[in-house]
């Protein structure tokens, strides 16, 4: 089963606007962490933002924000004022911290954003 | 402060033929990660260090996969002999320790003909 789910296989937005990149994820632990990533065209995958599973608050960095429903279990990307530059995949990933288990992290499938002038 | 870099970039192979990929991490990054990425999909963890101790390498397929990171700081991802099924992007990452942000390098995309 997946993990991580990225419905979105690619999304369009018009530039200024906000945009929302879905996230569900699929875990039985209660300590476990949410990130999201950005891949340009060069390849490099740059950390945008991370929300614990204890954190109360909804994470934000800049432009991006993350709004984490744990209930059900999802971790959306919003992403405001859109900006030419934002066009790139998007991942979603997940680090679980079982006792006593191997530590490994699972990413989605991407997201592939288009901003549109 | 300088990120994490890997070489080559680019490789074009011929199938079972050796290929071998380098990473540095970020000063400091006690924890090292290979990934692979095959094309549309997200990366797949293959091994990771914590310092020179491999852990977690149960994705790396160890017949013909190998990967070291002597003196805890630089590693070496090798593929011999390489198949058509490997061409992919390798990605490099390094963290603090396992539960914080990983930073990822540029990638080796690789091609085997």
């Amino acid at each position: 089963a997946q993990k991580i789910t990225q419905t979105q296989p690619g999304m369009f937005v018009q530039e200024k606007e906000a945009v929302t990149l879905d996230c569900t994820y699929d875990t039985s632990d209660q300590s476990y962490g949410l990130f999201w990533y950005k891949q340009p065209s060069s390849g490099e995958m740059i950390f945008l933002i991370y929300q614990g599973s204890y954190d109360e608050q909804n994470a934000t960095e800049g432009r991006y924000s993350l709004n984490f429903q744990k209930a059900r279990k999802s971790a959306n990307l919003v992403i405001s004022a859109s900006q030419l530059g934002d066009s790139a995949m998007y991942f979603c990933a997940m680090r679980e911290v079982p006792s006593g288990g191997s530590y490994i992290p699972t990413f989605g499938r991407g997201t592939s954003l288009i901003v549109h002038p | 402060e300088a990120g994490v870099v890997q070489s080559p970039r680019y490789k074009i192979i011929e199938k079972k033929q050796p290929v071998a990929f380098w990473c540095n991490p970020i000063s400091g990054h006690n924890t090292l990660y290979w990934y692979r990425q095959n094309l549309g999909q997200g990366p797949e963890l293959l091994i990771r260090y914590e310092n020179e101790e491999a852990v977690d390498d149960s994705q790396l397929p160890k017949d013909r996969f190998s990967a070291e990171r002597l003196k805890g700081v630089d590693s070496t991802l090798k593929i011999q002999p390489a198949e058509l099924g490997d061409s992919a992007v390798y990605l490099c990452a390094s963290s603090l320790g396992p539960p914080s942000t990983q930073y990822f390098g540029p990638g080796t995309r690789l091609t085997v003909l």
